[in-house]
């Protein structure tokens, strides 16, 4: 996991709270994905990015959720208003052409 | 859906016996890869086969693909108590081989 950092491992937020996940990844890379672990719906791919440019965001479930990535270090997925349903773990994972995805260790959402 | 499904969803064995799960996708693939993840981490890479290989050794690890049956198989033989975590098949498909499709995984217990 050490080439991905996500923050905050853990959120706890009240039901139409703004939650902002970030991710740094520290290794060189190409691509940046943003996924999402529930346990009916195993993993679902949100929205990835390439060298910072959204290439695919088909998969953000409404307009309430949008990811930004302002440069190659750094990149955050905002949820407002924020509902139980989006209770889920959020993995950040980055892959460079010729090798293999690299996961963050996620940060774990629970809405109340 | 592209998504891939594994067989079984849940797996229980002894240490020192082997361990066999099966994955199954839909449409045609660049490659296929399977993560491990441990509880509360994120998914760590284990082995790559591509479309034109048939089967892929890593220590004690053994992947087979069938691109006719679009299926796979992931062994760990003489398994340990440290293989219990949850194995996820991934799929790279032709055309958009950097979005990875991830099944729902497969939980392995190996009990001591």
């Amino acid at each position: 996991d050490a080439g991905v950092i996500q923050s905050p491992r853990h959120e706890v937020t009240e039901m139409g709270q703004e939650v902002t996940l970030r991710c740094k990844p520290i290794s060189g890379h190409d691509y940046l994905f943003w996924y999402r672990q529930t346990m009916m719906r195993g993993l679902e791919l949100l929205i990835y990015f390439n060298n910072n440019v959204p290439i695919d965001d088909s998969g953000m479930p409404e307009d309430r959720f949008s990811a930004k990535m302002p440069n190659a270090s750094f990149s955050t997925l905002k949820i407002q208003p924020s509902e139980p349903r989006d209770s889920a773990v959020y993995f950040c994972a980055i892959f460079a052409a010729g090798s293999v995805y690299t996961f963050g260790s996620g940060t774990r959402l629970t809405v109340v | 859906s592209q998504q891939g499904e594994e067989d079984p969803q849940a797996l229980s064995i002894q240490e020192g016996e082997n361990a066999t799960m099966n994955c199954s996708y839909k449409t045609s693939i660049n490659n296929l890869q399977w993560y491990r993840q441990n509880s509360g981490r994120g998914l760590v890479h284990l082995i790559l086969i591509r479309s034109n290989e048939r089967e892929k050794h890593s220590g004690r690890l053994r992947v087979t693909l069938d691109t006719s049956k679009k299926s796979s198989s992931l062994l760990i033989t003489a398994s340990r108590a440290a293989d219990t975590a949850s194995y996820f098949c991934a799929t790279a498909h032709q055309g958009g081989s950097e979005k990875l499709v991830f099944g729902k995984g497969t939980k392995l217990t190996v009990n001591p």
